[in-house]
């Protein structure tokens, strides 16, 4: 089965500087995905950013951007620039396409704060 | 498009009631998801659907039932309300984006269930 760690519970930042979150997984397939999602406090699943596991290439959509390090089974989401509207929980997500069916399976979550 | 709809918002059950989680989506997408998030945790899958007619238990089905009629709705029965089953449900479907560059899951704005 796959497991998802994020092992900060909580961060913060100050308002324009770069935040790091960290995540890891364990799985036994070759081809995956994985995901970034922001649960603002309206509950709202939001997707950030997303990496498909054949491409080396870090994906990045404005300012998130994702450390993907395949070996090490590690996938860090940077944000620079962090704005107010960042605050949120962020979760790490393992997509697995070798079973068919796409499921995730999450993390615990990062809450993160940015601070004015 | 409306994306994901799920209805009700909120709903308080008393122990022993029944009720469905009525779950929508206008993006042709196959494939359909259930999850569950207690408080301070991730999102954990209860059903999937890779298709009309076609449904699959995920981590935590028990006391919970699907079905898949039609592409766009995927409603979720409880039965024999119980306190454990208190949380925060999110409806989800995945497909594949515009040019079949990858897949894309998005989720609906939640239902928070509250049984007494």
């Amino acid at each position: 089965a796959q497991t998802v760690t994020q092992s900060q519970p909580e961060m913060s930042v100050q308002e324009a500087e770069t935040v790091t979150l960290s995540c890891t997984y364990d799985t036994s397939e070759s081809n995956y995905y994985l995901f970034w999602y922001k649960q603002p406090p309206s509950r709202q699943m939001i997707l950030v950013i997303r990496q498909e596991a054949y491409k080396q290439q870090n994906a990045t959509e404005n300012r998130f951007s994702v450390n993907f390090q395949k070996a090490a089974k590690s996938f860090s989401l940077k944000i620079s620039d962090s704005q107010l509207g960042d605050t949120a929980m962020y979760f790490c997500a393992h997509g697995d396409s070798g079973a068919g069916s796409y499921q995730l399976t999450f993390g615990k979550g990062t809450k993160l704060s940015v601070i004015p | 498009n409306a994306g994901v709809t799920q209805t009700p918002k909120f709903r308080i059950l008393k122990i022993g009631q029944s009720m469905t989680l009525q779950c929508t989506q206008d993006m042709n997408h196959n494939y359909m998801y259930w999850y569950r998030q207690d408080p301070g945790m991730g999102l954990k899958l209860i059903y999937y659907s890779v298709g009309a007619g076609i449904t699959d238990k995920g981590e935590v089905p028990n006391g919970y039932n699907v079905s898949r009629s039609t592409t766009e709705d995927f409603p979720l029965r409880l039965e024999l309300a119980a306190p454990s089953q208190t949380s925060v449900y999110f409806c989800a479907s995945g497909g594949w984006d515009r040019g079949r560059r990858a897949y894309e899951q998005y989720f609906g704005p939640g239902t928070r269930l509250t049984v007494t």
